[in-house]
């Protein structure tokens, strides 16, 4: 059964860091690219991140560019979201997902984690 | 920039035919944009409907399609049912491993 389990949200003050992790488990790990999708409060759901399989292709939003990192080690079956200079407007639950539907160009979310919440506030 | 734009809200009655659409403030949505739909209900994680502008998830419902109608994708329920109210959200590939959501379309079965 595969299974993707994100962790690590929590409350930060603006400007403050926080890692977050995606745990995964029942599929072949390293054959899968992941990404990061956010939603604010009451607000629609925003793509923030993606990273390749083999964690050597990384991809940003231009709203978290230069400010938030993405790895992979794909001996443990975890993806990172390294968050930096975090702002009120960072508050969000972020989901994990595995991107598990592929054409030979691109790749697209089969399974979803439940997400973790972001606070950013003093 | 270019912004994906979705009707903020929809509404359809039980057993009826609702589209939802997904465009650009610049240009024309083509396949080559890879459209994909997503449900959401309050509180959960989204669920993946459609990839790739018409191929279903596993486990859709085939009363969920996908298409490309004039310069817009496109998402089609027909035969709505009461558990179809959700948030629906659209992304398109802007190129370079970068996606862009739509503002997502809250739709009400009535």
């Amino acid at each position: 059964e595969v299974q993707v389990l994100e962790s690590g949200g929590g409350l930060v003050q603006p400007g403050g860091s926080l890692r977050l992790s995606c745990a995964a488990s029942g599929f072949i790990f390293n054959t899968y690219a992941m990404s990061w999708v956010r939603q604010g409060p009451g607000k629609g759901l925003e793509w923030v991140s993606g990273i390749s399989g083999s964690g050597r292709d990384t991809f940003f939003a231009d709203s978290v560019k230069g400010r938030f990192t993405v790895s992979r080690d794909n001996s443990k079956n975890i993806v990172w979201l390294q968050m930096n200079s975090l702002r009120a407007e960072d508050t969000a639950v972020y989901y994990c997902a595995k991107l598990g539907y592929c054409s030979s160009l691109t790749c697209w979310p089969d399974y979803w984690g439940q997400g973790t919440l972001v606070t950013v506030s003093s | 920039q270019t912004v994906v734009t979705q009707e903020p809200s929809l509404s359809v009655s039980p057993g009826g035919t609702v589209t939802l659409t997904c465009g650009l403030t610049s240009g024309s949505v083509s396949a080559s944009d890879y459209p994909s739909w997503y449900q959401q209900t309050p509180g959960q994680a989204p669920r993946t409907l459609i990839y790739s502008t018409k191929t279903p998830s596993s486990g859709v419902p085939d009363r969920f399609s996908g298409s490309i109608l004039g310069n817009k994708a496109a998402l089609t329920i027909t035969g709505a049912q009461a558990d179809d109210e959700s948030d629906y959200y659209c992304v398109l590939h802007m190129g370079s491993g970068i996606w862009v959501f739509g503002g997502g379309t809250k739709l009400t079965v009535l």
